[in-house]
């Protein structure tokens, strides 16, 4: 099925570090959402973005939703080993049946 | 509030036989269910939809006789595999949310670790 461009696909920081990552797509999307998962879990909500320009803070996590609508980027400032996990977007297209379109995720590895 | 529970949380069954996984929703009403699959370094894969007392929307490819799904109640979908093959070893994952279809407002299970022999 149709997927968003996630990347990067991993990253190795050191702790402390600041994380970014960004998904885009062909299409312009109504909701961007970023989640992430821990293993052997389900994904957890992080940051819902809702209109273009929108940007949310949750704690050290920044999200944009872009002017174009056709992307979204996740900061996060200061990592910490918690931070480790796979982090998807996910986002509802603006022509879409209201199904979710996901990231392939970034998988987030913190040197220690 | 927002807590959703799967069970059982890991299986391992012999081929042929089949498997019931459930979701609850703990501290809301869901009006609609989701179930995904998803692989071993892969992203999510919605398998169906299901709202409550109605029969599940399945996606392109997902076999209905092979998934059967049933949210009996506004806190409870079964997903059942059915005559499980070693293939369909994965991490089954259901959501759910509060109001019809809300794709954006989903909360997530733990997830089922399946198995099969």
């Amino acid at each position: 099925g149709q997927q968003l461009n996630q990347s990067p696909q991993s990253m190795f920081i050191q702790e402390g570090e600041d994380v970014s990552m960004n998904c885009t797509s062909s299409s312009i999307f109504n909701t961007w959402l970023w989640y992430k998962q821990d293993p052997g879990e389900g994904p957890v909500l992080l940051i819902a973005l809702y209109k273009a320009g929108e940007l949310t803070s949750n704690g050290r996590l920044t999200a944009q939703f872009g002017i174009t609508r056709k992307d979204s980027f996740l900061n996060i400032s200061a990592s910490i080993p918690s931070d480790v996990g796979i982090y998807f977007c996910a986002g509802l297209p603006m022509d879409s049946n209201y199904q979710l379109i996901w990231g392939a995720g970034t998988k987030l590895i913190i040197k220690p | 509030g927002a807590v959703v529970s799967q069970h059982p949380s890991w299986v391992i069954c012999k081929s042929g036989t089949s498997v019931k996984i459930e979701c609850r929703s703990l501290d809301f009403q869901a009006t609609t269910m989701f179930w995904y699959r998803q692989f071993p370094k892969q992203s999510l894969m919605l398998m169906a939809t299901s709202n409550e007392g109605s029969k599940a929307t399945y996606e392109q490819g997902v076999e209905k006789d092979k998934f059967l799904i049933n949210h009996a109640s506004l806190t409870l979908s079964t997903l059942t595999v059915t005559s499980a093959h070693p293939e369909d070893s994965s991490f089954y994952i259901c959501s759910a949310a509060r109001d019809y279809l809300a794709y954006n407002e989903q909360f997530f299970g733990p997830g089922t670790r399946l198995t099969v022999l």
